[in-house]
């Protein structure tokens, strides 16, 4: 069965430091979403793709964030100068189609900044 | 205030008992998810739904879309089914189906 796969699964990195977590979706999939979950605290909405573009954002992804699509295959999220803060699960999510479908979630990016 | 609620925050049952969780929330919505999270982190689909009742082997979600609220119901509980249970909608009319989520529900299955 067709899954979406992070890399990597847990990432340390140093406060101020450039992160890059990728991510596979399931390959007809139209749709492409990254969430976050600090720990403790629930699932929040970072960003939607659709369409080699970024179609909703919400108030936490900031300038300090960006998405891409490099090559069709892999959907990243970057982070280019980490705070404290960002230490949380990052996941990322695919759907196919253009309703609400199910969203099928990948098993997620620990990333810990020090 | 939080557009997803769930009740109970914490749930400690014995095996074979009929587990409930409850989501309620307030925006008009399309579609309305439940979802799994392992004690790992992972997250899995269990339903999606917009109208009516889903039931997939023991486990059975219900909708009322008039009342806004949702019920997610475990029958003969077991022990694997520890984990934590999330409430998500789609609200109506975002055409990026984002997710609203829910704060979870942490289930405790004690054999």
């Amino acid at each position: 069965e067709p899954e979406v796969t992070q890399t990597p699964s847990h990432q340390v990195t140093q406060m101020g430091q450039e992160v890059i977590l990728r991510c596979v979706p399931i390959s007809n999939h139209l749709y492409f979403y990254w969430y976050r979950q600090i720990l403790g605290q629930k699932v929040e909405f970072l960003v939607s793709f659709y369409n080699n573009e970024i179609s909703e954002k919400s108030e936490i992804f900031d300038d300090q964030f960006s998405v891409e699509r490099p090559d069709g295959s892999n959907f990243t999220l970057k982070i280019r100068s980490t705070k404290l803060e960002d230490s949380a699960m990052y996941f990322c999510a695919s759907s196919d189609g253009t309703g609400p479908y199910e969203q099928y979630f990948g098993p997620g990016t620990r990333l810990t900044v020090t | 205030k939080n557009e997803v609620e769930q009740s109970p925050q914490n749930l400690t049952a014995q095996e074979g008992e009929f587990i409930t969780i409850n989501c309620s929330y307030s925006v008009g919505i399309s579609a309305l998810h439940w979802l799994q999270q392992h004690p790992g982190g992972g997250i899995v689909s269990l339903f999606m739904l917009s109208s009516g009742k889903k039931k997939h082997g023991r486990l059975i979600a219900t909708i009322n879309i008039q009342e806004k609220h949702s019920s997610l119901h475990i029958t003969a509980s077991h022990p694997r089914d520890s984990a934590v249970y999330i409430c998500a909608v789609t609200p109506y009319m975002d055409s990026n189906y984002q997710l609203i989520w829910g704060a979870g529900t942490k289930l405790i299955i004690k054999p």
